[in-house]
Order: C-alpha cells, then structure tokens, then sequence
C-alpha cells in the first residue's frame, strides 16, 4: 500500500516561513491535500489538488508537489497556525485514501 | 452550506458492534463525484480512513479493516451509515465523517468535516 512519511514535529519563529513535507514515491503524480487540525476540532481542508486554497484559506497557505515531495509552506506564521498538519493523497493503484502520519507544527 | 454531524453511542461493550450515522446537508449524495466518507482518530494518534461511499453507491474500504465495516447510505433521509463489528478497546477513537469530492483522481478529498463523535470500548 502506499505511505505518506510527514516529520512528527516543525517549530517556526513568528513572522517566519513553515514548510512541512509529505514524502512519498512519485508522489508528484498525485494530487495532494493538506489539512489542519487545531486541538479538540474536526480537520480543516487548507490546500487541494497540491496548491489550490479553498474559499476562506488565508493566501499565506501554499502548496507544491513534484518528485517525491509534496511541501505545504505557511508564511508570515502565526501563533494561531499551531496545530497538526496532515497530507493526503487518492492511491488508485490500492483504490484507497491514504492519509500521512500528521506533523505537529510549534509556533516558538 | 454543507454540514455533516455524526451520531451514535458514546459507549461500547468489546465485542458489540457499533452502528454510527452521519446526517448531512447541503448537498445531494446523488451529484456525480460526491461521496462521505468515515475516518477515525485514535487518542494523540493520526488520522486513518476507513470507509468510503459514492453517488452511485460503490463502496470502498481502507485495509486495515475492511473485514469488519459497512457503509450503506439513505439518500431520501440524507443519512450514511457505518457499521463496525467486533468493537474492542483499540477501537475507541474520535469518528469522522466527511463530503468527498473529486470526479478524478488528483481531487478526491474531504473538503467538508463533521465535528467527530468520541467512541470509547470499554466493558
């Protein structure tokens, strides 16, 4: 089956720029989408189909996808941008969802 | 506006099955490319996808636990269903379900949540 390989954990300085990375093989070939959970709520879908916002995103949420990295950067990070992070891809070869293992983002 | 709310019991007995009900609005589960799918939370653990249905009702499951899940849909009562056989503590998580979109294979996401109903397995 195929994995999604995300850092456990990104600290970032307010004002600075966060990328978290999503690994996965020609993960480039599929359409990637990040999600943010806060503590306690439901996840939020911040980008789709590797660099696209949803209506009600801020722009500081971006994406990019190509070789074997996916990468969702957040600039100008704020203190109410801690929270879990998630990538996830359609696999068509497994017919399957596949979610990565969440990276927990600290603002310093 | 589209809204998901998940439903069912708080509490389960190891071995029982558990049914939970997601109700929606604000879209049709019979517009071409729309699906609801079911993913869980263990406590402090990552997401993990269990169960997806479509318009045309096709069924897909995740790996990892197919043997023992159902999802079924209601489109005159804008309700779908998950069943889970033979709860055991492992299972207690936060259950999710969600508005899947995407008639190709680089869109299919969940771009709508519900807040999550917490299931604890406990005798």
């Amino acid at each position: 089956s195929y994995v999604l390989t995300q850092p456990p954990s990104v600290s970032v300085a307010p004002g600075r720029t966060a990328t978290i990375s999503c690994g996965g093989s020609n993960i480039g070939d599929k359409g990637v989408h990040w999600y943010q959970q806060k503590p306690g709520q439901a996840p939020v879908l911040v980008v789709f189909s590797d660099s696209d916002r949803p209506s009600g995103i801020s722009e500081r949420f971006s994406g990019s996808n190509s070789g074997d990295t996916a990468t969702l950067t957040i600039s100008h990070v704020e203190a109410g941008d801690e929270a879990d992070y998630y990538c996830q891809v359609w696999d068509s070869n497994s017919v399957s969802v596949v979610f990565g293992g969440g990276t927990k983002l600290t603002v310093l | 506006q589209i809204t998901l709310k998940e439903s069912g019991p708080t509490l389960v007995k190891p071995t029982q099955t558990l049914t939970l009900t997601c109700t929606f609005s604000g879209f049709s589960l019979t517009t071409s490319g729309v699906g609801v799918g079911w993913i869980r939370q263990s406590p402090g653990k990552a997401l993990e996808w269990l169960a997806l249905i479509y318009w045309d009702d096709d069924k897909i499951y995740g790996p990892s636990l197919k043997d023992r899940l159902t999802i079924t849909k209601d489109t005159s009562k804008n309700q779908v269903l998950l069943t889970m056989t033979n709860l055991q503590p492992v299972d207690t998580a936060t259950y999710y379900c969600a508005h899947f979109f995407g008639d190709y294979n680089s869109a299919r996401r969940f771009d709508y949540w519900g807040q999550g109903t917490l299931v604890t397995v406990s005798s």
